[in-house]
């Protein structure tokens, strides 16, 4: 499956603990998106990061979240002192460069239940 | 107000029949539109691309109304496998999507 790849699909954590979630992008894709979805609602955006640079995190929360892209390896999305209201479905997305104009394929996704 | 809005649903439709949705948006300096198609609990798929001149992909026709800002989409010859939630995005960055909360629809035999 050439596709982009998510893991772990689910995810379980307890208030405070970390959670730490992965995204290969497509083979030759050096552009990463993340969004996350809140039950019953659309997906927000997050993060844009290019291989070892944040582009755009101007959805990302200002604490406890935090997102990386290394040279090697998959995308990381980071989630420091999970709560609650943490729980959501998070989405990433890649392309080969940085327009819309095509549309997006997405990752199965990574869904984090706080408990 | 939201930046996309979307009649939530559901939309309960006959096998065979035609259905519509329409979404709007407030940012009159959108550049791209698409219709996304998400299952439960599955990742969203781009279902197609929204063209000023309006365009058609088999039983699905999307039509974009700029002065109005509104999308919509309409499916004709309804399956049972179109049951899914529809979601309408917009963009008018390079890169950064802006999505509607979504349209349930729900095809009955």
């Amino acid at each position: 499956n050439a596709g982009v790849m998510q893991n772990p699909r689910h995810l379980v954590r307890r208030r405070g603990q970390e959670a730490r979630l992965r995204c290969s992008p497509m083979k030759g894709h050096s552009h990463v998106y993340w969004y996350r979805q809140l039950p019953e609602e659309g997906l927000k955006f997050m993060v844009y990061l290019q291989k070892e640079n944040i582009i755009d995190e101007s959805g990302m929360p200002k604490e406890r979240f935090s997102a990386e892209f290394p040279k090697e390896g998959p995308s990381i999305l980071r989630i420091q002192q999970v709560v609650r209201g943490d729980s959501a479905a998070y989405f990433c997305a890649s392309s080969s460069r940085d327009e819309t104009n095509y549309g997006y394929t997405f990752g199965s996704g990574t869904r984090l239940t706080v408990v | 107000r939201k930046e996309v809005e979307q009649d939530p649903g559901p939309f309960n439709v006959p096998e065979g029949a035609t259905v519509a949705f329409n979404c709007t948006y407030s940012n009159s300096a959108s550049q791209s539109f698409f219709w996304y198609r998400q299952d439960c609990r599955k990742e969203p798929k781009l279902l197609m691309s929204v063209y000023s001149s309006g365009n058609e992909d088999g039983r699905f026709t999307a039509q974009l109304n700029r002065a109005s800002q509104y999308i919509s989409l309409l499916i004709r010859d309804s399956k049972l496998s179109d049951s899914a939630t529809y979601l309408c995005v917009v963009s008018y960055s390079n890169y950064q999507l802006i999505w509607g909360a979504g349209t349930k629809l729900i095809i009955k035999p």
